[in-house]
């Protein structure tokens, strides 16, 4: 079964504004990550929040958990064309010996210049 | 330049083929993974390797047959694969595994197709 889960599926907006995902996922976890890949490109790391933080911020990149209601937002202000890609994020579930890390199915960002 | 390199980048075979997927990681990193992208499916993880031992193996067919000779390499044997198993295959490689499993860096994939 998937463990995290985004929502919205896909998320058009223009460029300036901010753009909100969402992720929600079933388990306890130890970490939750979120990674950005550009069309039939490998997966780039954005950020990692661990279960004992509630907020981390990296230049225009904001990333909010809560673990009681197992979920995660990334927030991505003043978005520019190239910020255009799929989001993901993606957890370890526990517990777990193998590192099993499992993505949800993404959110599509398109940003129109 | 994530450090992780895939080759080939595009491959194209028939179903009675044998060929194989390279992935090498120039990071120093202790585990290494194979991940299959579909159209419109999520990211299915395939394998994990931690020091060169198989500790996942996400119940995946027995014609993808991977191979971790030491913890810089791992290859992905293909053969009499399916039209249905054409997709982007990601290598990926993390500084450990297990819980506190980390970033993981991802090469820029092998794009499969299978005729």
């Amino acid at each position: 079964s998937q463990q995290g889960e985004e929502d919205p599926q896909a998320l058009s907006i223009q460029e300036g504004e901010n753009a909100t995902m969402n992720c929600s996922y079933k388990t306890s976890i130890n970490n939750l990550q979120w990674y950005r890949q550009n069309s039939g490109r490998g997966l780039v790391h954005l950020i990692l929040i661990r279960s004992n933080e509630r907020e981390k911020h990296s230049g225009r990149l904001r990333v909010t958990l809560d673990t009681s209601k197992k979920s995660s937002s990334l927030l991505i202000t003043a978005s520019r064309a190239a910020d255009t890609a799929s989001y993901f994020c993606a957890t370890v579930s526990l517990p777990s010996n193998t590192g099993k890390l499992i993505f949800g199915q993404g959110t599509t960002l398109q940003v129109k210049p | 330049e994530t450090g992780v390199t895939q080759t080939p980048r595009h491959l194209v075979m028939g179903m009675t083929n044998k060929k194989s997927l390279k992935c090498e990681q120039h990071l120093g990193h202790n585990a290494m993974y194979w991940y299959k992208q579909s159209a419109k499916k999520p990211l299915e993880l395939m394998f994990v390797y931690n020091f060169k031992e198989q500790t996942e193996n996400n119940s995946v067919p027995s014609r993808f047959s991977p191979e971790c000779p030491n913890s810089s390499h791992l290859f992905l044997h293909l053969h009499t694969l399916q039209p249905e198993d054409s997709a982007l295959y990601l290598c990926a490689s993390s500084q450990r595994t297990g819980e506190g499993t980390g970033e993981l860096f991802f090469g820029e994939g092998s794009r499969l197709t299978v005729l």
